[in-house]
Formats: C-alpha cells, sequence, structure tokens
C-alpha cells in the first residue's frame, strides 16, 4: 500500500464550487505539506504543517485553508473555486529525526479542473 | 529570495548519456536533491547530495556540486527510455522548514 495516499486523484469542479482535497499518510510523520503544480512553475508551497497544531502559511496560500485533522491526515480547502486553482496538487511528508536527508515523500497527485 | 532554476526541456538518444543542470541561489543549502517525476505519479527521491560533497555516485547517476558557482547537475549514464521524465531539482537547509524546487526538466529519450 501507498505511503502517502490522496483523493480524489482527479476533479472537476465549477467556479464558486467548494472543493477538499484530502492526503493520509502511513509513515508516522510529523510534517505534512500541500504543494501545487503548474507547468514551467515547478512546485509551489501552499501550507504546511509540523503537528496537529501547527499550521503555517506557504508562498501561496491565498485562497485556499488547511485542517490537520491528526497526525495521519492533512486537508486542503478551496472554499470557492477560481479557474486559476486549475492545476496538480501534491501532498507531501518528512521526518527529519528519521534520518539526515530531509527527504520528502510525495503523493500520488490530486489533478483538479476549475471551469 | 531563494531560487532554483533548470531548463525546462532535454532530448537524448537510448544510450547516450544525459546531463540535467540545476543552478540555486541559497549559499546556506544544506542538502540539493535530484527528484523523478514519471506521468501520473508523485515525486519521488532519485539522489540526494550534502552542501559538503562535490559528487556523488550511485550506479548510473552522478551527481556533481559547485558550490562555489551553486550549480549541480545530475548526468544519467546510459539512458533508457524508462528513465523519460521530469526531473526536479530541490535545496532544503537545515533547521527550516523549506524546500525550494526547480521548475523541472522534461528529459525525453528517443529510441
Amino acid at each position: 500500500d501507498a505511503d502517502v495516499t490522496q483523493t480524489p486523484r482527479n476533479r472537476i469542479t465549477k467556479t464558486g464550487k467548494r472543493i477538499m482535497l484530502e492526503c493520509s499518510q502511513t509513515k508516522g510523520h510529523d510534517r505534512m505539506y500541500w504543494y501545487r503544480q503548474d507547468p514551467g512553475l515547478g512546485l509551489r508551497l501552499i501550507y504546511y504543517s509540523f503537528d496537529v497544531k501547527d499550521i503555517n502559511k506557504g508562498e501561496i496560500s491565498d485562497g485556499y485553508s488547511v485542517s490537520r485533522q491528526a497526525q495521519a491526515k492533512f486537508s486542503l480547502s478551496l472554499e470557492s473555486a477560481i479557474p486559476n486553482q486549475t492545476a496538480l496538487y501534491f501532498c507531501a511528508t518528512s521526518d527529519p529525526r528519521g534520518g539526515s536527508s530531509y527527504e520528502q515523500y510525495f503523493g500520488p497527485g490530486t489533478r483538479l479542473t476549475v471551469t | 529570495g531563494e531560487d532554483v532554476e533548470q531548463s525546462l526541456f532535454l532530448s537524448v538518444r537510448e544510450g547516450d548519456s544525459s546531463v540535467i543542470n540545476c543552478t540555486y541561489t541559497d549559499s546556506s543549502s544544506t542538502y540539493l536533491y535530484w527528484y523523478k517525476q514519471e506521468p501520473g505519479a508523485g515525486l519521488q527521491l532519485l539522489t540526494y547530495i550534502f552542501s559538503n560533497m562535490d559528487m556523488k555516485q550511485d550506479q548510473r547517476l552522478t551527481v556533481l556540486l559547485n558550490k562555489k558557482d551553486k550549480h549541480l547537475s545530475l548526468r544519467i549514464a546510459d539512458t533508457q527510455t524508462g528513465d523519460s521524465a521530469i526531473y526536479f531539482c530541490a535545496e532544503s537547509t537545515s533547521g527550516t522548514y523549506k524546500y525550494i524546487f526547480g521548475t523541472g526538466t522534461r528529459l525525453k529519450v528517443l529510441a
């Protein structure tokens, strides 16, 4: 089974709708991240969380909110979706205690289209 | 602010070597990474290098780091069609949350 899972994998929604993307992990990591990927722009950080009580904005948090329901779950919400939020969204985890490389582990991504 | 830059595309013939280049701006970077993204999948770590190293070799992969010029490269020997993917350079600094990713280089391997 995958260590980091995301649901849904694909979603098409209309402008103005509220949508939630969910992420679950079985790695036992404290740190979780949400990124969006756009062609030619790489990955940009939306929000990150170091534990259940710690939520921080990344470089492009406007229009998004998050919830860390448990160590293993980190969800991303678009309160009122707009077309320029059409992108590929990735959840990732990391655990600086678990090794020296600070590697991030990524989910398979959610492709979101806002029409 | 910190920035990581890569060229967007690279095309090579099967069996040749591929060299993907990356430049970064943060002189306090501790770790530099190469991630691979295959179609429909998330990013997966290929290899990483500590900033106090010049080179790291792992089977067909060779990472070279020029810290003075802030230049990182990934060489893939005997490139295969299965190596076709997007390759991301990234850097992080010990003690911070930040990972800075490059734009990704799309490698196309021609049979």
